[in-house]
């Protein structure tokens, strides 16, 4: 079945360490995001790709990084600049326009 | 700025009663909108979602959304709230001007009594 595959679940980390969290999708969808989830906050859009090889930043994209060298995979790297990384991540995918949002099931990081 | 508000963070409502979840936007042209649900360790589910055309829709679980272009609104309505219904709900827009990414607001966490 196509989906979204965020792996892993949960992670740990020590402060001051980065972390690539991952995101593959068979969906054949070409664009993929991702979100933080905080309490209260809602999901916040964190980075975007819209086509391979290529994103933008969202509203809070400081202390995160991206890459898309393929349509299927957008990991997302948590660095040592991220303040509070500690969080939930979703990634999401879309097909063409507005359509079929895809939703990953989503890692929790942990940093102590 | 642009923005969407869910100005309610937490509604209690007796199980069998009615529900109204608001939903304002502030985008100049009229946004795709959507609603989800979360449950508590689950992931997003959709429940409904409006492009264009009738302005009443329905979606799953017996919920439905009306879009109010002159209010900048898309309230999610259900007539008869289940227990199973807690969970937070957050409303969704793509500003269709440029991109595709889903901008959420900071959802409403609703408590079903008995």
């Amino acid at each position: 079945d196509g989906g979204i595959t965020q792996s892993p679940k949960y992670l740990f980390r020590k402060e001051g360490q980065n972390v690539t969290l991952s995101c593959e999708q068979n969906l054949n969808h070409d664009a993929m995001y991702w979100y933080r989830q905080d309490p209260g906050q809602g999901l916040r859009l964190i980075y975007y790709s819209q086509i391979v090889n290529d994103f933008q930043k969202g509203d809070i994209a400081e202390g995160y990084s991206v890459s898309r060298e393929k349509k299927e995979s957008f990991p997302l790297t948590v660095t040592s600049a991220q303040k509070n990384p500690t969080a939930f991540y979703l990634c999401a995918s879309s097909g063409t326009g507005a359509y079929g949002y895809t939703f990953g099931s989503g890692t929790r990081l942990t940093v102590v | 700025a642009q923005s969407v508000t869910q100005p309610d963070i937490h509604i209690t409502v007796s199980e069998g009663a009615s529900l109204e979840l608001r939903c304002n936007y502030s985008y100049g042209a009229t946004p795709y909108l959507f609603w989800y649900v979360q449950s508590p360790g689950q992931g997003l589910q959709l429940l409904l979602k409006y492009f264009s055309g009738d302005t009443l829709v329905q979606g799953i679980k017996g919920f439905e959304a009306e879009f109010k272009r002159s209010q900048s609104s898309f309230n999610l309505r259900k007539p008869s709230v289940h227990w199973s219904d807690a969970a937070e709900y957050f409303c969704a827009v793509v500003p269709n001007q440029a991109g595709t990414a889903l901008i959420f607001g900071k959802g409403t966490t609703l408590s079903v009594s008995s």
